[in-house]
């Protein structure tokens, strides 16, 4: 079976500076990794994924991943936090055996201060 | 192209009633999933459905059912609620294959008293 940990369920930074969103996962076989974002009141939208293909990942709105399979990490990073980032971000795993079920994470939630 | 919808947006039950949620997939997408989300966690894979048959199910009992219709909508139905039973309901959809995207509905709120 495979799981996902997010270390910090909170995360705080300051309007221009760096985000680090941590994640890793344990699975047996291969993974498929997902980053969504998920904005109050509504659903989950997805923000990049990682199919073993390249290793570092771009997705929306300036995010950017890197798949380490030595650590089991899939790190969210972005280098200039934007007030509109202030969300809950959940990091996913998929494997090929099991369709594209997702399971997540227990999700961060960012706050960008000005 | 009308994204995935959800009905209804919020709803109040008491325990012991049960409660039927409905989703609309995208367009073009046959492949339906559901996910409980309780407060301030992650969404909990349900199950899924694909052409009208259950392809997968998560760790909930029995009285979690669903199904899929022709045109790829979906029911989630909820016998004999419990009080943890309250959470978002997120339904998903997507074309097949493990690599492709869901897209997430706004869910459904579900109060059960």
């Amino acid at each position: 079976a495979q799981s996902v940990t997010q270390l910090g369920s909170h995360v705080s930074v300051s309007e221009g500076a760096l985000v680090l969103l941590r994640c890793n996962y344990s699975s047996s076989v291969p993974p498929y990794l997902f980053w969504y974002v998920q904005y109050p009141n509504q659903g989950l939208q997805l923000l990049l994924k990682y199919t073993s293909a390249a290793t570092l990942v771009k997705g929306i709105n300036g995010f950017e991943a890197e798949f380490k399979k030595s650590e089991t990490s899939f790190h969210l990073t972005k280098p200039s936090a934007h007030m509109s980032d202030a969300a809950e971000y959940f990091c996913a795993v998929s494997v090929g055996n099991a369709g594209n079920m997702l399971t997540f994470g227990g999700g961060t939630r960012l706050m960008v201060k000005p | 192209e009308t994204g995935v919808t959800q009905s209804p947006t919020h709803l109040i039950k008491t325990r012991g009633q049960q409660v039927t949620l409905r989703c609309s997939s995208q367009s073009g997408h046959n492949t339906v999933s559901w996910y409980q989300q309780a407060l301030g966690q992650g969404p909990q894979f349900i199950f899924q459905y694909y052409r009208e048959e259950e392809n997968g199910r998560g760790n909930f009992p029995p009285r979690f059912s669903g199904l899929q219709f022709p045109n790829y909508s979906s029911e989630l139905n909820v016998n004999a609620l419990e009080l943890d039973d309250s959470a978002l309901y997120l339904c998903a959809s997507s074309l097949a294959g493990v690599v492709n995207e869901q897209f997430f509905g706004p869910g459904t709120r579900l109060t059960v008293l």
